[in-house]
């Protein structure tokens, strides 16, 4: 399996943007780039995910880099509820594949 | 109501005992899996389940049995429980006919204490 490389943890301060990064430089072509989290206390949460373009949704923007090698999670304005773990996952593009290798993440927080 | 549920919630056994956990789901999804958790780390696959006839062995399942009684119930046993199966373990669902991602939506966690 492809695997991911975080940070183990970084800090924001309150309403400032943050960047999250994952390194992946064994991503194959059909490899999907997903973002989860967990806050404290409570299971994991889809955040959001990519293939090759920049994606952005109402939690999070995800810009990936032009040889898909790595990728970068974007809180456009942090609050004390995105205090969490961030996993950065890669998951193949099939029907059938079953797996989500979560690896440690990052743990982020928050300042107010 | 949440949609993925976890009983219970908390549990602390002794070694040698048999345990089961138990997951519910009203999403309507047909994959279940089960994790587990330890402090510090990331999750790892024990089960997964595409449908009710279909049950698969995950990166650890050794010690662990899981029983998919309905699309709604997925319950995870330890046969005899030992103190490094003490962690959190979490329930989870998708359904990748309704998202192309497969998202997979979790439930609370089901804390597990072997003494």
């Amino acid at each position: 399996d492809a695997k991911t490389t975080q940070p183990n943890s970084m800090e924001s301060n309150e309403e400032e943007p943050v960047h999250l990064p994952c390194n992946h430089s064994t991503i194959s072509g059909t490899d999907y780039i997903h973002w989860y989290r967990q806050l404290p206390s409570q299971g994991p949460e889809y955040v959001i995910h990519g293939l090759t373009s920049n994606v952005n949704n109402r939690m999070a923007s995800l810009a990936i880099a032009e040889d898909r090698k790595s990728s970068t999670l974007i809180l456009h304005r942090a609050t004390l509820r995105d205090a969490a773990v961030y996993y950065c996952i890669l998951r193949p593009r099939g029907y059938n594949f079953n797996k989500f290798y979560f690896g440690s993440g990052t743990k982020l927080n928050v300042k107010p | 109501d949440a949609d993925v549920t976890q009983t219970p919630r908390n549990r602390i056994t002794k070694t040698g005992k048999r345990i089961m956990l138990e997951c519910s789901q009203t999403k309507g999804h047909d994959r279940m899996y089960w994790y587990r958790q330890d402090p510090g780390l990331g999750l790892r696959l024990i089960y997964y389940s595409f449908d009710v006839k279909d049950i698969n062995k995950g990166e650890i399942s050794d010690g662990y049995s899981v029983s998919r009684q309905a699309q709604a119930k997925f319950s995870l046993s330890l046969e005899s429980a030992i103190p490094n199966q003490t962690a959190l373990y979490f329930c989870a669902t998708s359904d990748p006919r309704r998202t192309a991602t497969d998202t997979q939506y979790f439930g609370p966690g089901t804390r597990l204490t072997v003494l």
